[in-house]
């Protein structure tokens, strides 16, 4: 079962900051945040990922939160081609290390 | 470019055939990948774990006899959809576990059974 909870949908304006909140309260010490994202008929692509610290790549940037019970993901500068479902996943790299999706954050860019 | 090569990237078949995904590793040597299912406007299911020289390991609920995965290669896992049926329609897609535990993912077969 997916252990996080995301926003059904948000939108945004073209130029501005996208922030995409997650919740992951029963999160465990080992496991990671990760976020992908997917595009309409496609595979999902890697953003980024965290354990505590907060995170930016050329992509994005992640803030977790102290107690690691929630975390933004934040596009700095969101374009059209932004416009996808956004999926924040805990994922423990021990064993199985497989991506367990929840139903994700369909983000719309508006022009 | 990609790291994960997935083919076809779109198949029908009718009803009763068999369909097999091939999902390679491009970039390096892949001990474990994933499959998963996609139904329109749902999220992506974890189908199983594929394990390069052993068998996958499948989710709960998922039929092992209809999703044979064979992970023979450290760059290859098929996943076969034996005796297909219209409810079998859906989206399928492959992930890579890289080796710095990235997961990288195909571009996805879309899966039509008439």
């Amino acid at each position: 079962d997916a252990k996080t909870t995301q926003p059904t949908s948000m939108d945004c304006a073209e130029g501005r900051a996208a922030n995409l909140p997650c919740n992951h309260s029963t999160i465990s010490g080992n496991e990671y945040v990760y976020w992908y994202r997917q595009i309409h008929s496609q595979g999902p692509q890697y953003i980024i990922h965290g354990l505590k610290n907060n995170e930016t790549n050329e992509m994005a940037s992640l803030i977790i939160t102290e107690d690691r019970k929630s975390s933004t993901l934040i596009l700095p500068h969101a374009t059209l081609r932004d416009t996808a479902v956004y999926y924040c996943i805990v994922r423990d790299l021990q064993g199985a290390q497989k991506l367990v999706f929840g139903q994700g954050t369909r983000l719309t860019i508006n022009p | 470019g990609a790291v994960v090569s997935q083919h076809p990237s779109w198949v029908i078949c009718k009803s009763g055939t068999s369909v097999k995904i091939e999902c390679r590793s491009l970039d390096f040597q892949a001990t474990t990948m994933f499959w998963y299912r996609q139904f329109p406007k749902q999220s992506l299911m974890l189908m199983a774990t594929s394990n390069e020289g052993s068998k996958a390991t499948y989710e709960q609920g998922v039929e092992k006899d209809k999703f044979l995965i064979n992970h023979a290669s450290l760059t290859l896992s098929t996943l076969t959809v034996t005796s297909a049926h219209p409810e079998d329609s859906s989206f399928y897609i492959c992930s890579v576990l890289g080796p710095n535990t990235e997961a990288f993912f195909g571009q996805g077969t879309r899966l039509t059974v008439v």
